[in-house]
């Protein structure tokens, strides 16, 4: 199996404009999460489906953020307006889930994100 | 407020000793810890686990020590090696909270150099 594939591995865009990352989890999986990194706050999980659900969006910074799981094979994040201050690295993770493997996830290699 | 906490930005030590990353937490129903390594332009890669029904895991030259009811956990390097110079994040999750994954909350992170 690649491993959690994102794309793209880069994305600089105008403020204002629409961003959308996209994720192909590790075939088999049952969770999909997609994190944010920071120098100021870190790793900090945005929302996570099981199944194609979504199941926790409590880290949604704003409205401005949406995300799909339209198939079990395929995610996308998007950011409509974007701003300079969702700069960030995004990183999509899957998992097996409990009792199949474990609970860790597996991480993408991240998009960086930039808004000027 | 902050639910995994890695007080230790940084941590040198020189190849060979042990090094030591502390990591705190404050949920109490956290169940699963989980340590991460990250090199840069990467994504996160799972390293070891514990369940907290143990106190203990071992894998090569990597410990987990968990310490509930200090809710408190360190994982030890021995003989520390160039190659482990990375960023170690620590993880919590309640895997077996109503039967569902949960979701995985980071510390920011401890950036190791092992110096030759």
């Amino acid at each position: 199996d690649a491993g959690v594939i994102q794309s793209p591995r880069h994305e600089v865009t105008e403020m204002g404009q629409e961003v959308t990352l996209r994720c192909k989890p590790i075939s088999g999986h049952d969770y999909l999460f997609w994190y944010r990194q920071t120098m100021m706050r870190g790793l900090e999980l945005l929302i996570y489906f099981n199944n194609n659900v979504p199941i926790d969006d409590s880290g949604m910074p704003e409205d401005r953020f949406s995300a799909k799981m339209p198939n079990a094979s395929f995610s996308t994040l998007k950011i409509q307006p974007s701003e300079p201050r969702d700069s960030a690295v995004y990183f999509c993770a899957s998992s097996p889930g409990t009792g199949r493997g474990g609970t860790e996830a597996f991480f993408g290699q991240g998009t960086r994100l930039t808004v000027v | 407020d902050q639910q995994v906490k890695q007080n230790s930005p940084s941590l040198s030590v020189q190849e060979g000793r042990i090094s030591i990353l502390n990591c705190d937490y404050t949920n109490s129903m956290f169940d699963y810890f989980l340590w991460y390594k990250k090199y840069p332009a990467e994504g996160p890669t799972f390293l070891i686990s514990i369940s907290s029904i143990k106190d203990k895991n071992e894998d090569g030259r990597f410990t987990v020590f968990l310490n509930k009811s200090a809710k408190h956990l360190s994982l030890h390097i021995v003989p520390s090696q160039p190659g482990d110079s990375a960023v170690y994040f620590c993880a919590a999750t309640r895997r077996n909270y109503g039967g569902s994954q949960g979701n995985l909350i980071f510390g920011k992170g401890t950036k190791l150099s092992v110096k030759p």
